[in-house]
């Protein structure tokens, strides 16, 4: 089955400083990559996801970028803010969703 | 609520009790399914179902059941040969097997005291 590895598992960024998660993966199979963000006590949301065609995709402040050849993917965080202080997770799919740890990430004032 | 609810959300189960926790949507989606989160190992995948009536085991599926017999309801049990049964569960669905979107219920924490 699909493996995915996640670093780093904290993060602490000054606030206006960037954020940058790295994953890989196991499976060549896999083809759709989300990244979920999880607040404390509540459920995963989908911030921004990447299909196995494309090499890049940003919205606003996130950006995600794969790169298959070496099964790897980033999730880019600019400008950091208060509120992007959470866990972030990213995912793999070949049939099933698999998650990597997760990363703690906190943004200092 | 995002269309899939849980509940309830907190549950506390002796030891050696059956327990079911609850999820339901609304979406008309096919696809369900159930995750463990315990902190620093992220999700993990306990059952999930294709299609009513069928349902198939996840990476961690031991001490855990299932049954699908509405579309809209996916009931987990946490049977007392789970040993180690305290943890945040979430459970998700999607249109369909192979559709990439999940959405996910708000979790219920459950507690052995």
């Amino acid at each position: 089955g699909e493996n995915v590895e996640q670093h780093p598992s904290t993060l602490s960024v000054q606030e206006g400083d960037s954020a940058v998660i790295k994953c890989t993966y196991s499976d060549s199979a896999s083809n759709y990559f989300p990244w979920y963000k999880q607040e404390l006590g509540k459920r995963p949301q989908l911030i921004i996801d990447i299909r196995s065609n494309v090499g890049e995709k940003k919205d606003q402040r996130i950006a995600v970028t794969l790169n298959k050849t070496a099964k790897h993917f980033s999730l880019h965080i600019t400008e950091t803010q208060p509120e992007d202080s959470a866990v972030y997770f990213c995912a793999a799919k070949d049939y099933k969703l698999s998650f990597g740890a997760g990363t703690t990430v906190t943004v200092r004032a | 609520d995002g269309g899939i609810t849980q509940s309830p959300k907190y549950l506390f189960r002796k030891e050696g009790q059956n327990v079911t926790l609850s999820c339901e949507q609304n979406l008309n989606h096919d696809a369900m399914y159930w995750y463990r989160q315990d902190p620093g190992q992220g999700l993990r995948l306990i059952y999930y179902s294709q299609i009513v009536n069928d349902f198939q085991k996840g990476d961690i599926a031991e001490g855990y059941s299932v049954s699908r017999e509405k579309k809209e309801s996916f009931p987990l049990t946490v049977t007392s040969a789970q040993k180690n049964p305290t943890a945040f569960y979430l459970c998700a669905s999607s249109p369909s097997p192979g559709a990439d979107g999940y959405t996910f219920g708000s979790g219920t924490r459950l507690t052995v005291v």
